[in-house]
């Protein structure tokens, strides 16, 4: 199946821990994203890479790192995470490129989603 | 700052019985405004993009429209499997970010 895929599904941690959210795309689009999604379900851009790079670097904690080996998958890190990172979290991807020209590349297709809960 | 605002925040339906569900946007510089549907647990879906004023686009019983303002999606005759949220987002100026709105939570009931 074509699609974008993120593991965990669900994550439970402890305040002051480290985790990891992986993400891969199999669509063939070489720009990806990071959402957050909070307890009153608005959608959020926390970070956007094309062809590694990043692009969009919204204004997140220093915690949260992203990191992309290459353009397939976009990895998320988070440092000593806090009650407030509870939320699910959601990669996309696109086609990307300068999206001006090419207006069907603006599409953004999302994983399932990763519910991480701090305790 | 591009803003979103949906309405409303949730709408109960009776099936068969057609409605509209608003999106109204603030943005310099209109690229696209899309909608997506959320089913509870699930990522995002892609249904539409509409890129100017007077666009259309449908979808089996739904149809979205845009005006310079405004973004309408209208469902018709629904029935209970269309229950779910629907985000509206947009894509302004240089940025290839989405801002979504708050979304609209609808129930078809049977």
């Amino acid at each position: 199946d074509t699609a974008v895929s993120q593991t965990p599904k669900y994550l439970v941690t402890q305040m002051g821990n480290d985790k990891s959210i992986k993400c891969e795309q199999n669509l063939g689009h070489d720009t990806m994203y990071w959402y957050k999604q909070d307890s009153k379900k608005f959608l959020k851009i926390m970070f956007s890479y094309n062809n590694k790079e990043l692009i969009i670097n919204e204004t997140v904690p220093n915690r949260f790192s992203p990191k992309s080996p290459d353009k397939a998958h976009l990895n998320l890190h988070i440092n000593s995470l806090e009650l407030g990172d509870s939320a699910v979290y959601f990669c996309a991807s696109s086609q990307g490129g300068t999206g001006g020209k090419f207006r069907a590349y603006n599409e953004q297709f999302f994983g399932p989603g990763t519910r991480l809960t701090v305790l | 700052e591009d803003q979103v605002t949906q309405s409303p925040e949730a709408l109960r339906l009776q099936e068969g019985e057609s409605s509209s569900l608003n999106c109204s946007y603030t943005v310099s510089g209109l690229r696209g405004l899309f909608w997506y549907r959320q089913d509870p647990g699930k990522g995002p879906e892609f249904l539409f993009t509409l890129y100017s004023a007077g666009e259309e686009k449908e979808k089996e019983r739904l149809k979205a429209t845009l005006t310079k303002k405004e973004s309408f999606l209208h469902i018709t005759a629904p029935k209970p499997e269309d229950s779910a949220t629907y985000l509206c987002a947009v894509q302004a100026g240089g940025a290839q970010k989405l801002v979504f709105g708050q979304g609209t939570r609808l129930t078809i009931n049977p």
